[in-house]
């Protein structure tokens, strides 16, 4: 089975400051990655997904994500925040043609005026 | 529009009453799923169903119950015996055997026993 690790729980970072959310997983089979955003008392949406092809993707938002297959990392980016992307950010995999997704536990973004 | 509709969005219960929460989707998916969420632990899946009359138990089914009648609802009952209910439940759906594993999920319902 895969795993999920969010190294942070929560960030603080003042507005305009660029960001960094680290994820790590583990998982015997290939698996697509994915970051999700989560508003106060809604919802998950999907902020960018890894497939295949180049290991840099472009989500909405700003937001990008590197995938590193020899670290097994997916490490959300972006180069300057504003208030409003104050949220819970979650990275998921899922393994190729199993929709066994695995979550990791959440990291909280909060950005100061 | 398409997409997952949760209903309530909030409830609050009396202890030891069963609860269904509701969860129906116009995307013509076939897999449905339930998530709970705490703070601080992530999404763990409850159960999922990848086709009408069809469900699988999950990490934490335990004190849950769902059914499969019709391919756009799929209902969780918490039950008495879930030990600690009070938690956010999220209701998604995907594609059956979608090529990219994506998920789709509802606002959530959160729950509340007193």
């Amino acid at each position: 089975a895969q795993s999920v690790t969010q190294l942070d729980s929560q960030v603080p970072v003042f507005e305009e400051a660029p960001v960094e959310l680290r994820c790590n997983y583990s998982s015997s089979v290939s698996v697509y990655l994915f970051w999700y955003v989560q508003y106060p008392n809604q919802g998950l949406q999907l902020l960018l997904k890894y497939l295949s092809g180049s290991t840099l993707v472009k989500g909405i938002n700003g937001f990008e994500a590197e995938f590193n297959k020899s670290q097994t990392s997916f490490h959300l980016r972006k180069p300057s925040v504003h208030i409003s992307d104050t949220a819970e950010y979650f990275c998921a995999v899922s393994p190729f043609n199993n929709n066994d997704m695995r979550f990791g536990a959440g990291t909280r973004l909060t950005v100061k005026p | 529009d398409g997409g997952i509709t949760q209903s309530p969005k909030y409830l609050f219960r009396k202890e030891g009453q069963n609860v269904t929460l509701s969860c129906e989707q116009n995307l013509n998916h076939d897999a449905m799923y339930w998530y709970r969420q705490d703070p601080g632990q992530g999404l763990r899946l409850i159960y999922y169903s990848q086709i009408v009359n069809d469900f699988q138990k999950g990490d934490i089914a335990e004190g849950y119950s769902v059914s499969r009648e019709k391919k756009e609802s799929f209902p969780l009952t918490v039950t008495s015996a879930q030990k600690n209910p009070t938690a956010f439940y999220l209701c998604a759906s995907s594609p059956r055997g979608g090529d990219t594993g994506e998920l789709f999920f509802g606002e959530g319902s959160r729950l509340t026993v007193l």
